[in-house]
């Protein structure tokens, strides 16, 4: 299976910060990733696919780069409702598996 | 806008099969991958397997000697069936329309294997 190592695990951040998280694959997986945000009680959201193509609804503040094994979600400017937990996926190779999760929280 | 919603017992006993359903509605049901995908109490996502529209199927090797995936087309319903079980199986199950990445989700059912 391909492993998915998400960084930091905890992100203490305030509102108007810009925000970074890493995911970083065991393996080459090209562009095939996926990212999530979930809040409490809530099914996981895609914010972003294919690496850098931003879901449908989802606003222009989230970013997605990288490609091979090494990837990015970027938050421009973090707002009260992005206090969440971030997940990456990967889709190149079943089984599809996640990373670990990052908890973006408020400093 | 496709929507999902997953149905079945909240409580199974040890050993004793977990079945799931999950309806569909607003949206094509043929040509997508369905999927099931867990996740235990405080803990991160797990990817269960996936129907196709065709039938056809694939499961994560670490419960695949447990689980059935089946489909019917007629009700836009698919369903999870995990043999077996045991407290691990605890988790909160969402159903989800794969396109490689999950782009719809149902809101997830708590399941709880306890006797």
């Amino acid at each position: 299976d391909i492993q998915l190592t998400q960084s930091p695990s905890s992100l203490p951040a305030s509102v108007g910060d810009r925000v970074t998280i890493t995911c970083r694959a065991s393996q080459d997986i090209s562009n095939y990733l996926a990212w999530y945000q979930q809040k409490p009680g809530k099914a996981p959201r895609a914010l972003i696919y294919g690496a850098s193509s931003l879901q449908s609804g989802v606003p222009s503040k989230f970013g997605g780069s990288g490609s091979g094994t090494d990837f990015t979600l970027t938050i421009s400017s973090l707002q009260p409702e992005d206090f969440a937990i971030y997940y990456c996926q990967q889709y190149h190779t079943y089984p599809l598996t996640f990373g670990g999760g990052t908890r973006v929280e408020v400093k | 806008q496709v929507q999902l919603q997953e149905s079945g017992p909240g409580l199974v006993k040890p050993s004793e099969t977990l079945s799931l359903t999950c309806s569909v509605s607003g949206g094509s049901f043929t040509t997508w991958y369905w999927s099931w995908i867990r996740q235990p109490p405080g803990k991160g996502l797990e990817w269960i397997g996936y129907v196709h529209s065709s039938g056809s199927t694939d499961y994560n090797p670490s419960l695949k000697s447990r689980v059935i995936i089946s489909l019917d087309t007629s009700k836009s319903q698919f369903s999870l069936r995990l043999y077996s079980t045991t407290a691990a199986d605890t988790a909160v199950y969402f159903c989800a329309r794969d396109r490689g990445w999950a782009a719809e989700w149902g809101q997830g059912v708590l399941v709880t294997v306890s006797s």
